[in-house]
């Protein structure tokens, strides 16, 4: 079975870059979602599949895989973008859905 | 507009049970697998379990496997799940999320359970 590996926090300082990873184990051909969740509200599906941004998504989120880890990429990061973000994997091995532990973004 | 309003989260003792409710429009019911996905104040989301579109399959995470039961009612639009033997470590909001292939593209607000002597 699959595990998926968050780091907890990330800080970037408003117009940078940040880069939110999650590893995956026995990633073969799975498909990564992310999720955004703001305090107090309920999780929003912010990148699906193989990096495909929702239309309500600003372009600034970009999500990429390379071998074993994906990436969800903000760009110009803003505070409004601070918020908890959660990678997410359907594993058919156990038929089991996999969330990450998540990842606090911290805007400086 | 596509809307998930969930019900039935209480303050219950150990050992009891409670039987949640999420009540779904704006999209064809029955052609959607749904999920529940549940958070601990606090912490991570953690999936509950899952339902197929018709009803003809489910799935549950080891954590519950046994003691949760997820059914849906499509005349009604409405998805359920019984949860018996409550612990402290079932407290938590519990999501109603609907499943679109790509993801869950639709979350909503949430029903509190708390399990507490």
């Amino acid at each position: 079975s699959s595990v998926l590996t968050q780091p907890p926090s990330v800080s970037v300082a408003p117009g940078r870059t940040a880069d939110i990873t999650c590893e995956v184990s026995n990633v073969g051909t799975k498909s990564v979602h992310w999720y955004q969740q703001k305090p107090g509200q309920a999780p929003v599906l912010v990148m699906h599949y193989k990096s495909d941004r929702r239309s309500e998504i600003p372009e600034r989120f970009s999500g990429s895989n390379s071998g074993n880890t994906a990436t969800l990429t903000i760009s110009r990061v803003e505070a409004g973008d601070e918020a908890d973000y959660y990678c997410q994997v359907w594993d058919d091995s156990i038929k089991h859905i996999l969330f990450g532990g998540g990842t606090k973004l911290t805007v400086l | 507009e596509v809307q998930l309003m969930e019900s039935g989260g209480d303050f219950v003792q150990p050992g009891g049970s409670l039987r949640l409710s999420c009540a779904a429009s704006g999209f064809t019911f029955s052609n959607y697998d749904m999920s529940w996905v549940r958070q601990a104040p606090g912490k991570g989301l953690e999936w509950v379990s899952a339902v197929g579109g018709s009803g003809g399959y489910t799935h549950y995470a080891d954590s519950v496997k046994g003691r949760v039961i997820v059914s849906r009612d499509n005349s009604k639009n409405t998805l359920y799940l019984q949860i018996n033997s409550l612990r402290a470590e079932d407290t938590a909001l519990y999501y109603c999320v609907k499943d679109s292939e790509v993801g869950f593209d639709c979350w909503g607000q949430g029903t509190l359970v708390t399990v507490s002597s």
